[in-house]
């Protein structure tokens, strides 16, 4: 089993929908949770991080991280064209910074005008 | 956001030859980078961790002697193939950090280097 599992679609959207991107993971050490944006040939570029559980939201942007089920959420309100892109999870323990991310394989998102 | 630079961007590169990836942290100072490999469709794979001024820690599987990596200050970290073959080609993401714990978000991705190896 993968410590991080992850849908890796693709996913096609139509423009204005609401996205909801989904990750799950094993190992309860886990304890910051982000959400990286990859446009294809592009490096990876933070969208959000949590720590620990709870919600946080960003402009069109709101993450969810439920411990107790080991499941993270990312969902996207009035999705646009240019969310059009390869949405990885990432997670790491408490030395964040200082240790690896694991990340989750990508789910590729498309939103269709 | 900071950020990292990655050079160069792509290389096309004949079987055997060894190529340079640099990894430049550009008004930071990276204490620690990362080196990741990312195949199509694939999640990335980390590589190998980096500190400055000592030697990289490698993921298992990962053989030191062909991935090559040099972190001698704290704005840049190499990564070598040496003798580079066809299956070698890839995506290489280098990251930098300039902080641990509650500093999250203080990580940062380059823009990444494809190499194809002929």
């Amino acid at each position: 089993q993968k410590e991080v599992e992850q849908d890796p679609g693709p996913l096609s959207v139509p423009e204005g929908a609401i996205v909801s991107l989904n990750c799950t993971y094993s190992n309860s050490a886990f304890q910051y949770f982000m959400w990286y944006r990859q446009y294809s040939r592009k490096g990876p570029e933070l969208l959000m991080y949590t720590y620990s559980s709870g919600n946080k939201e960003d402009g069109r942007f709101t993450a969810q991280v439920d411990k107790s089920s080991k499941y993270i959420s990312l969902f996207i309100r009035d999705s646009q064209p240019s969310d059009s892109a390869t949405y990885l999870c990432a997670m790491s323990g408490s030395n964040f910074g200082n240790e690896k991310l694991t990340f989750g394989t990508g789910t590729r998102l498309t939103i269709i005008p | 956001g900071a950020v990292v630079s990655q050079h160069p961007s792509r290389v096309i590169c004949k079987s055997g030859t060894s190529v340079k990836i640099e990894c430049r942290s550009l008004d930071f100072q990276a204490t620690t980078m990362f080196w990741y490999r990312q195949f199509p469709k694939k999640s990335l794979m980390l590589m190998a961790t980096s500190n400055e001024g000592s030697k990289a820690t490698y993921e298992q599987g990962v053989e030191k002697d062909k991935f090559l990596i040099n972190h001698a200050s704290l704005t840049l970290s190499t990564l070598t193939v040496t003798s580079a073959h066809p299956e070698d080609s890839s995506f290489y993401i280098c990251s930098a950090t300039r902080g641990s714990g509650m500093n999250t978000g203080e990580l940062f991705f380059g823009e990444g280097s494809r190499l194809t190896v002929l």
